[in-house]
């Protein structure tokens, strides 16, 4: 079963509308939860890393927060270039102590001028 | 400056044939990965290596051989290629805390686009 989900799959934007991005994990052991923005032909572009619940983390437009089961990526009146495919990763505990790291499929953003 | 580099950037060859794929990392970091984003964009991690030694080997086919001969390389061979095995391969680096395990912020590399006929 997927251990990472993210929703919606895809998402399509005005200039200046909010909105909010969500990854869902259903592990046990978090030890991190990783943003990162993919652009069409490029490898991932790190964002954040979100280490215990509560935690919010800002870079420009984008605000990623962190529960105990979900992390948010808010994004604050996107532009254009905001533009991209969001992943989330977690890395996480297993029970035999190794760690592992889960992607999402990603969400694919489309911000429209 | 390129962080993180590969090569080639594409690869298209026949079922059957062997082939390799270059990663060069210029951050001085200490661990390197191996990762395959399939046609759905699904990202999995298939090795890590912390100081030329590895650290993780997921769930896959012993035709896959990476092999690290400095701490800013990493290098992936590819045995007898399969259809299956088309997907985009990135590498990826990060400097780890600790010196071993876990995982950190990863700069990763623009990716090789491998296409098997």
């Amino acid at each position: 079963e997927d251990q990472v989900t993210q929703s919606p799959e895809a998402l399509r934007l005005q200039e200046g509308e909010s909105s909010s991005l969500n990854c869902s994990y259903t592990v046990s052991g978090l030890r991190g939860l990783f943003w990162y923005r993919q652009d069409p032909g490029k490898g991932p572009e790190f964002l954040f890393t979100l280490y215990s619940a509560g935690e919010e983390k800002e870079k420009e437009r984008l605000k990623a927060t962190l529960t105990k089961k979900e992390s948010f990526l808010h994004i604050t009146a996107p532009k254009p270039e905001d533009s991209a495919t969001y992943l989330c990763a977690v890395s996480h505990l297993t029970q035999g102590g190794s760690e592992k790291l889960v992607f999402g499929k990603g969400t694919k953003l489309t911000v429209n001028p | 400056d390129t962080a993180v580099s590969q090569t080639p950037k594409y690869l298209v060859t026949q079922m059957g044939n062997d082939k390799s794929i270059k990663c060069e990392q210029n951050l001085g970091h200490d661990t390197m990965y191996w990762y395959k984003q399939d046609s759905k964009k699904f990202l999995k991690i298939m090795f890590s290596y912390n100081n030329k030694e590895l650290i993780i080997n997921e769930t896959v086919p012993n035709r896959f051989s990476p092999k690290s001969p400095d701490k800013a390389h990493l290098n992936l061979h590819i045995n007898s290629l399969e259809l299956g095995d088309s997907a985009v391969y990135f590498c990826a680096s990060s400097q780890n805390p600790s010196g071993t395990g876990g995982f950190y912020e990863q700069y990763f590399g623009p990716g090789t686009r491998l296409t098997v006929t």
